[in-house]
């Protein structure tokens, strides 16, 4: 069964509307999860890392203040979209590890956000 | 150079055919690496890690070259429901476990 939720699958909204993405931890603890966005035929980019306690640490080229990263719980993170435009539109996935970081991740379900 | 570079797709073969798809990352200080596969409009689900003696499941089988930084995939008696975009993915647990993707190679397997 999943071991990664993430809510909700899909969103339709108007521009300049905030968005939040919810990405749960089933049944561990993760310290860390990690939140990706894919274009359509592209591959996952890591947009940050999201870190239990302290500053998610973005990755080079995202806007820290447009992707709100909050993970204030071992099994929670979530993410905003800040003032959402048509070019954000886009699936967005979060992704934790069970155990030691060198170990598979497990994905959630990923969020299909479509900005009107 | 991107850090992880995958064949070009996509791959179009019968059912049971063999196919094989290779992946070359750039960081050789890259740590643990994985075969994923995504079907369309979904998310990526693991296949199977790949370890440096090579390893098998099924119909699958991974190879690591670390000299190389080369990593291959080979597919043996092709399934319908093999069909989906298979993802090569290097791991940098010294850096938290950050996951590089390659941009993916797509199978179509026809009847």
């Amino acid at each position: 069964g999943a071991v990664v939720s993430q809510h909700p699958s899909r969103v339709i909204c108007k521009s300049g509307t905030s968005v939040k993405i919810e990405c749960r931890s089933l049944d561990f603890q993760a310290t860390t999860m990690f939140w990706y966005r894919q274009f359509p035929k592209q591959s996952l980019m890591l947009m940050a890392t999201s870190n239990e306690g302290s500053k998610a640490t973005y990755e080079q080229g995202v806007e820290k203040d447009k992707f709100l990263i909050n993970h204030a719980s071992l099994t929670l993170s979530t993410l905003t979209v800040t003032s959402a435009h048509p070019e954000d539109s886009s699936f967005y996935i979060c992704s934790a590890t069970r155990g030691p970081s060198n170990q598979p991740q497990h994905f959630g379900d990923g969020t299909r956000l479509s900005i009107l | 150079r991107k850090e992880v570079e995958q064949d070009p797709g996509p791959f179009n073969v019968p059912e049971g055919a063999t196919v094989a798809f290779n992946c070359t990352y750039s960081n050789s200080a890259s740590q643990s690496f994985f075969w994923y596969r995504q079907d369309c409009r979904k998310e990526p689900k693991l296949l199977m890690s790949v370890y440096s003696s090579g390893n098998e499941d099924g119909r699958f089988t991974a190879q690591l070259n670390r000299a190389s930084q080369y990593i291959s995939l080979l597919i043996r008696d092709s399934k319908l429901s093999d069909s989906a975009t298979y993802l090569c993915v290097v791991n940098f647990y010294n850096q938290g476990g950050k996951l590089i993707f390659g941009q993916g190679t797509e199978l179509s397997v026809k009847p």
